[in-house]
């Protein structure tokens, strides 16, 4: 079964670094997300992109954050200056369909980040 | 604001048991999307079953069923015949047909005693 992949599955960064996290989604799918979960709380939405622009984002998605898909198969999530707080899971996923539809999004494994 | 809320933090089971996971939820909207997504030791987060809130009948999957009550804006999923490969963190999900984001409870780690 097709799967979306996240590489690395641990980054670890300096605070004030910039980091790159990368996905590929399910091939024929068209919607992309990410969200991230800090250590014992909720998984959050951050951000979803469709058609090479953000179709939508949280409150927690601000101006060190940004989203893009470089080529036909990845999709990835930078954060420019990071900062201790942004030490989380974050999980890349996929959907084939849009909000009205009940297409389900498929999650990665995630990747761990660490800031110092 | 729609909000899910797991009141379960840990459950524990005896292998080939029954088990079931509560969630309620907070939404002033009438039609939207249910999930419940496990997520092993392995990590990735894998969709175990959906429900539409427009279907009164409970969705179902092999060994795992919903008992989706509107009304309660309750959501349990039920575990039958549990085996060890369950163990895992499920997350209980909300999703509006307006917004692209899913919003997830905290989460029930499940443990299933050999």
């Amino acid at each position: 079964e097709p799967e979306v992949t996240q590489t690395p599955s641990h980054q670890v960064t300096q605070m004030g670094q910039e980091v790159i996290l990368r996905c590929v989604p399910i091939s024929n799918h068209l919607y992309f997300y990410w969200y991230r979960q800090i250590l014992g709380q909720k998984v959050e939405f951050l951000v979803s992109f469709y058609n090479n622009e953000i179709s939508e984002k949280s409150e927690i998605f601000d101006d060190q954050f940004s989203v893009e898909r470089p080529d036909g198969s990845n999709f990835t999530l930078k954060i420019r200056s990071t900062k201790l707080e942004d030490s989380a899971m974050y999980f890349c996923a996929s959907s084939e369909g849009h909000t009205d539809s009940n297409q389900p999004q498929h999650f990665g494994d995630g990747t761990r980040l660490s800031i110092l | 604001a729609q909000t899910v809320t797991q009141s379960q933090p840990e459950m524990s089971v005896q292998e080939a048991e029954t088990v079931t996971l509560s969630c309620t939820y907070d939404t002033s909207e009438s039609d939207y999307y249910l999930f419940w997504y496990k997520q092993p030791p392995s990590r990735q987060m894998i969709l175990v079953i959906r429900q539409e809130a427009y279907k009164q009948q409970n969705a179902t999957e092999n060994r795992f069923s919903v008992n989706f009550q509107k009304a309660a804006k309750s959501f349990s999923l039920k575990i039958s015949d549990s085996q060890l490969g369950d163990a895992a963190m499920y997350f209980c999900a909300y999703r509006s047909p307006r917004d692209d984001k899913i919003i997830f409870g905290k989460g029930t780690r499940l443990h299933i005693l050999p």
